[in-house]
């Protein structure tokens, strides 16, 4: 159980253009999902905190309007990368919490890598 | 803010060696501790948290508040032990947000 699924899991795209990445709980509900940046052997940075029902809230230095989040069910967020640039190329990848759960515990997704051309 | 450090980028080990992996953080209240483990090609998944304390592949840690470290223990390392580790903490009031690790590679060599 407790299954997190991401698509694409890689995608590509030219400078200028938005890229959408979508995170899913495949088999439970999550009312808090993250989006993490990781850089080739580095570690994961918090992006964004996704809110089922409410607004995002992002950490210090992400820009909000350049990655776009949106939480729209318990098992559904997206990611919307706009006018997408190579520096934005890197593994974005998201994990969920089980609203059933009351641990701290989150659950990965696969990861996305995104190239920006 | 809350900070963890992991001052070993890489580990290497040879195979039935004991491995510990160190983990310090920064927080001045009572954070809760996971270490989580990728494996090549493979999504980050959880090898254990420090409420729980319990043994996973052989693996333990426990959390000392004195020298707040979580340091992550095996006394004989085997080759599929080979992976990315990464500690991280999250604590209350944080919207279960996790502060990661930089990550440390273990690789156990034959």
């Amino acid at each position: 159980g407790a299954v997190v699924s991401q698509h694409p899991s890689w995608v590509i795209c030219k400078s200028g253009t938005s890229v959408k990445i979508e995170c899913r709980s495949l088999d439970f509900q999550a009312t808090t999902m993250f989006w993490y940046r990781q850089f080739p052997k580095q570690s994961l940075m918090l992006m964004a905190t996704s809110n089922e029902g409410s607004k995002a809230t992002y950490e210090q230095g992400v820009e909000k309007d350049k990655f776009l989040i949106n939480h729209a069910s318990l098992t559904l967020s997206t990611l919307t990368v706009t006018s997408a640039h190579p520096e934005d190329s890197s593994f974005y990848i998201c994990s969920a919490r089980d609203l059933g759960d009351s641990s701290y515990e989150q659950y990965f997704g696969p990861g996305t890598r995104l190239t920006v051309t | 803010a809350q900070r963890v450090t992991q001052p070993e980028k890489l580990l290497s080990v040879f195979k039935g060696a004991p491995v510990e992996l160190k983990c310090n953080y920064s927080y001045s209240g009572s954070p809760e501790l996971f270490w989580y483990v990728q494996y090549s090609r493979q999504r980050l998944q959880l090898l254990l948290r420090h409420i729980s304390r319990e043994s996973i592949k052989g693996f333990t840690a426990d959390l000392n508040k004195g020298e707040t470290s979580f340091h992550l223990k095996k006394p004989f390392a085997q080759e599929e032990d080979s992976a990315m580790y990464y500690c991280a903490l999250s604590v209350e009031g944080s919207n279960y947000k996790l502060t990661f690790g930089k990550g440390t590679l273990l690789t156990v060599n034959p």
